[in-house]
């Protein structure tokens, strides 16, 4: 159906170490969004993605959009603790109206 | 910076009784949503509202659920007759349009016993 599945669902990593989510779909999506969650937090905007194959960076942040636009990645160089939380991918339903949550990859930094 | 407000932080209720969540969406946006999310789990849509109805709703938003926008702020979710599987975080969301960023408040936990 609609739903997105994210790989991995854990990630343990040293600090200094890189890290990729990565979020798929069975369908075509219009467009993508990544959301961060820290523990006890709720959802922050991270970045949106429409174009195929489009890639943006945030500092350490490296945002991919697949080219068939079924899938995307985060990737994250260079760990930091203050990376630690949940990365969910978030798509849009057809509709346009409903929103599908990826099942999130929670990052664990060890410093 | 503007902010998705939500009261209370925490809701303890009894199953069977009804409960009313709040929120304040950011004033100038246009769409707001209620999600749901069990704790250790992905966060889940219930419903999107626009124009003063709903525009979109999702399988766990049945009968129980209910959604009002009573004035020019508030934004309300109420759950009749709570069950035990109701408790989770619920997040109120709002923004200024389809496909355009959501912001989050910081989510009422609610706790039936």
């Amino acid at each position: 159906g609609q739903q997105v599945m994210q790989i991995p669902q854990y990630q343990h990593v040293q600090e200094g170490e890189d890290f990729t989510t990565y979020c798929n779909s069975s369908t075509t999506l219009s467009n993508i969004q990544w959301y961060k969650q820290r523990p006890g937090g709720h959802p922050v905007f991270l970045i949106q993605l429409v174009k195929s194959g489009e890639v943006k960076k945030q500092k350490r942040l490296t945002f991919q959009f697949g080219e068939a636009k079924k899938n995307s990645s985060l990737h994250i160089t260079a760990t930091q603790t203050t990376d630690v939380g949940t990365y969910f991918c978030l798509r849009v339903a057809n509709t346009g109206n409903q929103f599908y949550f990826g099942t999130g990859t929670s990052l664990t930094v060890i410093p | 910076e503007p902010e998705v407000t939500q009261t209370p932080s925490h809701q303890v209720t009894q199953m069977g009784q009804e409960v009313i969540l709040r929120c304040v969406p950011i004033s100038n946006h246009l769409y707001f949503y209620w999600y749901r999310q069990i704790l250790g789990q992905k966060v889940e849509f219930l419903v999107s509202f626009y124009n003063n109805e709903i525009s979109e709703k999702s399988e766990i938003f049945d009968d129980q659920f209910s959604v009002e926008r009573p004035d020019g702020s508030n934004f309300t979710l109420k759950i009749r007759s709570t069950k035990l599987e109701d408790s989770a975080m619920y997040f109120c969301a709002s923004d200024q349009g389809l496909y355009q960023p959501q912001h989050f408040g910081d989510g009422t936990r609610l706790s039936i016993l």
